[in-house]
């Protein structure tokens, strides 16, 4: 079964730092895309970030361009995503997610994690 | 930048149908996935591509789309279909996702 679990999350200082990980399970990691996506409490979802399957390509929301770098290792079906310079506004429940190409030709998110927390507070 | 509108909230009684839009603010029209998500819970793919259900998603669950327009219809809701619904899809170049704020549904 395939899976997704992240890690890292936690309590950091505004214009701090923190790097979140997401282990993939169950499934051929390189073949599939990834994001993060985050949820304010008892808000919406935000899209942050995307990585192509080699990990060649990379897009970011505008709210974190610039702070954010998302990443992977493939030898060890792992996804990353180092924040910088921490906002109040960053707090949220960081989701990975696996992308999901369709027939079609559009993108979906077929499998979540469960998510890692992150606070950002002095 | 790219956005999709939802309607705040949908109620209805159970039994009825609720339909759930999402507006997109540019053309051309993206396809539209939508997820349910429940309190505390992670979200689930409910229909992807405009239309298409996952294995394992109920066959009250359906999906449409109009010119800019895409609507998730819930047949006969049930008071287990009381969720928030988000509308997703991609911007113009297809290389930034967005989500819609987001649809709560009430059934009682």
């Amino acid at each position: 079964e395939a899976q997704l679990l992240e890690s890292g999350g936690g309590l950091v200082q505004p214009g701090g730092s923190l790097r979140l990980s997401c282990a993939a399970s169950g499934y051929t990691f390189i073949r599939y895309a990834m994001s993060w996506v985050r949820q304010t409490p008892g808000k919406g979802l935000e899209w942050v970030s995307g990585i192509s399957g080699p990990g060649s390509t990379t897009y970011y929301a505008d709210s974190v361009k610039g702070r954010f770098t998302i990443s992977r290792d493939n030898s060890k079906n792992t996804l990353f995503l180092q924040m910088n310079s921490l906002r109040a506004e960053d707090t949220a429940l960081y989701y990975c997610a696996r992308d999901e190409p369709s027939a079609a030709g559009s993108w979906y998110i077929g499998l979540w994690g469960r998510g890692t927390p992150v606070t950002v507070s002095s | 930048s790219y956005e999709l509108t939802q309607p705040p909230s949908v109620s209805v009684s159970p039994g009825q149908t609720a339909r759930i839009t999402c507006s997109q603010d540019a053309l051309p029209k993206k396809y539209v996935t939508w997820y349910q998500q429940r309190s505390g819970q992670a979200p689930v793919l409910v229909i992807y591509d405009d239309i298409k259900r996952p294995s394992g998603i109920p066959e009250r669950f359906s999906g449409s789309s109009s010119g800019t327009m895409a609507t998730l219809t819930v047949s006969g809701a049930q008071v287990d279909d009381e969720a928030d619904y988000y509308c997703y899809s991609t911007d113009s170049s297809g290389n930034h996702r967005v989500f819609g704020a987001g649809t709560k549904l009430t059934v009682l």
